[in-house]
């Protein structure tokens, strides 16, 4: 059965601070692993990855993934309060996108 | 160019009335997904579709539950005879292939009395 795993699931850090998110993953059919952001409502896109050991970049924001080992990260540095928000990682297979339960980040002032 | 439009935000049923969430998905794309959230929790898949087809529906409870997305109109998600454990978060998203990045609609909050 296909299954995404994320870890930690909370986390509590003061701004400034590095994070670390992970996802692991088993999927038939792999194409693609998404990053999402969730605050109150609905999910925002942060990265699309396909290919191994390309790192994507936005900000203070990146992600890699490693198809061999099946897992990526997502790394937040110099934390901001307004980072504070819940993290998804979500693997597209065959037809559907699997999520993972999420990190619930907290950036404490 | 609009983004996933749902609607209603928040929907409020008695026990045992129907429910019937729509979602319109961004302009061009052609394959819609639904998911569920119960609070504190992950996203639970329900449904895919694309365009009159229903592709996968093995995350959707086969009583009560049907979902559509007609070559006009909206996607619907029905819930027939609500019961209060249908109170969640219905989310659709959107994309123009699988694979590809998912857009969210803003969601319908479902709470059943």
């Amino acid at each position: 059965e296909d299954k995404v795993v994320q870890s930690p699931l909370s986390l509590v850090v003061h701004e400034g601070d590095t994070v670390t998110l992970n996802c692991s993953y088993e999927v038939t059919n792999f194409r693609s692993l998404l990053w999402y952001k969730q605050e109150k409502k609905a999910p925002t896109f942060l990265f699309m990855l396909t290919s191994s050991g390309i790192e994507k970049k936005s900000g203070r924001l990146s992600s890699i993934l490693d198809k061999k080992e099946l897992f990526s990260i997502l790394n937040i540095t110099a934390t901001q309060t307004g980072d504070s928000a819940v993290y998804l990682c979500a693997v597209s297979g065959t037809y559907k996108y699997i999520f993972g339960t999420g990190t619930r980040l907290k950036v404490l002032a | 160019n609009a983004g996933v439009m749902q609607n209603p935000r928040h929907l409020v049923r008695r026990r045992g009335q129907e429910a019937r969430l729509r979602c319109s998905p961004m302009k061009g794309h052609s394959h819609v997904y639904w998911y569920r959230q119960l609070p504190e929790e992950g996203l639970k898949f329900m449904v895919y579709l694309q365009k009159e087809n229903i592709i996968d529906e093995s995350g959707m409870p086969k009583e009560r539950f049907s979902a559509e997305f007609p070559k006009e109109g909206p996607s619907i998600l029905r819930i027939q005879q609500v019961v209060r454990g249908d109170s969640a978060a219905y989310f659709c998203a959107s994309s123009d292939r699988p694979g590809e990045k998912l857009f969210f609609g803003s969601g319908t909050q479902l709470s059943v009395l």
